[in-house]
């Protein structure tokens, strides 16, 4: 079975500033995906990076990046030059090799930017 | 191009009657999933589909949820005898072919069936 936590139910953070997002995950298998998206207030849920277990650089998009410590079991997300754009949930999900190809997602961390 | 397209967007039922949530997934993706979105809650999978393969059903609640693609194109999710704990928001996703791991095939989300049952 996978599990995705999420510790952090919310985050404050000035617009500008970086901020880290929490994710750890538990998984017995080898080769997995792990994947951070955002919903708006709007609700959909928009797809912003990707990060292999066997990926050796640390994925990034754009101000996005994914501070990836597979031995901690860790995929934790970066936004950095937080914009007012920006609050919003975010959620880890993964996907593994074993089971069916959905995704496994946590809880999910409200960030909210303040000018 | 279009994104994934879900109707209604809200829809308000009472206790006991049949819903039907449609999903209109990104042309030329074959796989489709359903998920469902309860308050304060991530997201929990119900149903996918690939293909003309026999979906897999292992994430539905009860016998009360079923879903059909019809054409390998467009799914309908149909909740019979609602019930006040089917309230939540319903969101489909494709991908261009089944997500697996090791491999960047992201699911694009629809924005979502908001179900009130009264």
């Amino acid at each position: 079975a996978q599990k995705i936590t999420q510790t952090q139910p919310g985050m404050f953070v000035q617009e500008k500033e970086a901020v880290t997002l929490d994710c750890t995950y538990d998984t017995s298998d080898q080769s997995y995906g792990l994947f951070w998206y955002k919903q708006p207030s709007s609700g959909e849920m928009i797809f912003l990076i990707y990060q292999g277990s066997y990926d050796e650089q640390n994925a990034t998009e754009g101000r996005y990046s994914l501070n990836f410590q597979k031995a901690r079991k860790s995929a934790n997300l970066v936004i950095s030059a937080s914009q007012l754009g920006d609050s919003a949930m975010y959620f880890c999900a993964m996907i593994g090799s074993s089971g069916y190809s959905t995704l496994t997602f946590g809880k999910g961390t409200m960030l909210l930017v303040s000018p | 191009g279009a994104g994934v397209s879900q109707s209604p967007s809200n829809k308000v039922t009472e206790k006991g009657k049949d819903v039907e949530l449609r999903c209109d997934p990104i042309s030329g993706h074959t796989a489709l999933y359903w998920y469902r979105q309860s308050l304060g809650q991530g997201l929990e999978f119900l149903i996918y589909f690939q293909g003309n393969s026999a979906p897999d059903k292992s994430g539905l609640p009860s016998d009360r949820f079923s879903a059909e693609r019809t054409g390998g194109s467009v799914s309908t999710l149909t909740i019979q005898r609602t019930q006040q704990e089917d309230s939540a928001v319903y969101l489909c996703a494709s991908s261009p072919r089944v997500s697996l791991a090791g491999s960047k095939r992201p699911q694009y989300f629809g924005p979502g069936t908001r179900l009130l049952v009264l």
